[in-house]
This record gives structure tokens, sequence and C-alpha cells, in this order.
């Protein structure tokens, strides 16, 4: 299995829900990764997770929570978000921090915020 | 801190012809990688760059690196019009936070008949 999934692949929300994005790889890889992608930018790291421990937190506001309960599994979840936070989401993956490790994405989550 | 500049930002090639972009970066770093996404989808690794030098081909596309140049260029040969595209250069700081790739604008490659 070489691919990272990510579910939904679609998501609408309101401003007070709660909800929560997921992300899968069976690669073995120990380090998962949460990106940001706004219309026609390139797209900007949030969080990332190294053997299950928080490595990274690009001064992501608190609405945004993650979440690494194994190995293999990677959740954001989402709470009283903003409609500036409407944006494709994606999740990557690589065998771990070493940077020599090209990361593997999967196919991200659209989420529109009302 | 590290910032990666592409250009062109935009890219309207006729099928056939020869064109390359270009990847500036600002801090010394040995290793760069390419990704191509189609609209409304995910990004796909094309190359991995890890020393000067390097150079790696895949099909059309020709990648190469130059650490003392701070430069690399992703080169079409011939091209077609499923190489249409937008294509990503990325980054890391040497020796700064791993994980952290930072991405340039991205350039969109339009090939027309």
């Amino acid at each position: 299995d070489t691919e990272v999934t990510q579910t939904p692949k679609h998501l609408v929300m309101g401003m007070t829900n709660k909800k929560s994005l997921k992300c899968e790889q069976h690669m073995g890889h120990r380090a998962m990764y949460w990106y940001k992608q706004k219309a026609k930018k390139p797209p900007e790291l949030m969080f990332v997770y190294s053997y299950e421990k928080l490595s990274i937190n690009e001064s992501v506001p608190s609405r945004f929570s993650p979440e690494c309960p194994n190995s293999s599994l990677l959740n954001l979840h989402l709470h009283a978000l903003q409609p500036e936070d409407s944006a494709l989401y994606l999740c990557a993956s690589s065998q771990d921090l070493n940077s020599y490790n090209e990361q593997f994405f999967g196919p991200g989550t659209r989420l529109t915020v009302l | 801190e590290l910032k990666v500049e592409q250009n062109p930002l935009f890219l309207s090639m006729q099928e056939g012809k020869n064109y390359t972009i270009y990847c500036n970066y600002s801090t010394t770093s040995d290793r760069l990688y390419w990704y191509r996404q189609d609209p409304g989808k995910s990004l796909e690794s094309l190359f991995v760059l890890l020393s000067n030098g390097a150079v790696k081909q895949e099909g059309r596309l020709m990648a190469s690196l130059d650490t003392k140049a701070r430069l690399s260029t992703l080169h079409i040969t011939a091209a077609v019009h499923d190489l249409s595209a937008t294509y990503f250069c990325a980054s890391m700081n040497y020796g700064g936070s791993q994980g952290n790739l930072i991405f340039g604008k991205g350039t969109k490659l339009s090939v027309k008949p």
C-alpha cells in the first residue's frame, strides 16, 4: 500500500459545528503532516507529527486541534471555524523527519465553512 | 528565513515546444522537490533532488539542481496537453526545522494544440 488516504473528500460546516478530518497511511511512515492550501496558492504547513508526537505547530489557531492516535492515523479536529478557513486540507507522510525523505500527499479534504 | 521563488508563474505553451521553469531559493539547501498538482487534486511527487549537480528525468520532464547557484530547473521537452497542470518546487532550510517544506508559488502550465 503506497498511498495516503483522507476522509471526507468534501466537508461543509457551519461556524458552530465540530468536525474532524481523518488521514491514514500504511507505508510504515513515522512522520505525518497537515497542510492548508487556499485557492491558487501553495500549500502551507500547519502541523508535523513525528513518532506520534507533535513536532511542529506553525502558529495555527487553537480552533484547529491535531491528534495522532497511532503511527498510521492523523486527525484534525475542527471547532468554531471561520469562513476564511475554507481551503483544501492536505495530509502527507514521510518515512521520518529526515529531510532527504520525500513527502507523499493524500487527495485532500475540500472544506467549506459557512 | 528560506524563500522559494518560481518563474514564470504562468506558462502557455504549444504542443511540441520546449520550455524551462526556474526555481530559486534564498538560503543554503541541498535538497529540492518538484510536485505536480492537477486542478482540485492533490500533489504528486515528481522529483527529489538531493545533491549538487543532480539530474533526474521522467518522460518529457527533466529536473536539475545547482546548489551553488541556489537554482533548480524543470525542463519540458516536446510538451503535450497531458502536462497541463501546476508545478511546485519546494525546499527546506539546511539544518533547520525538519519537515518544514517551503513551496514556491507554483507555475501554472497550459499546453495548447
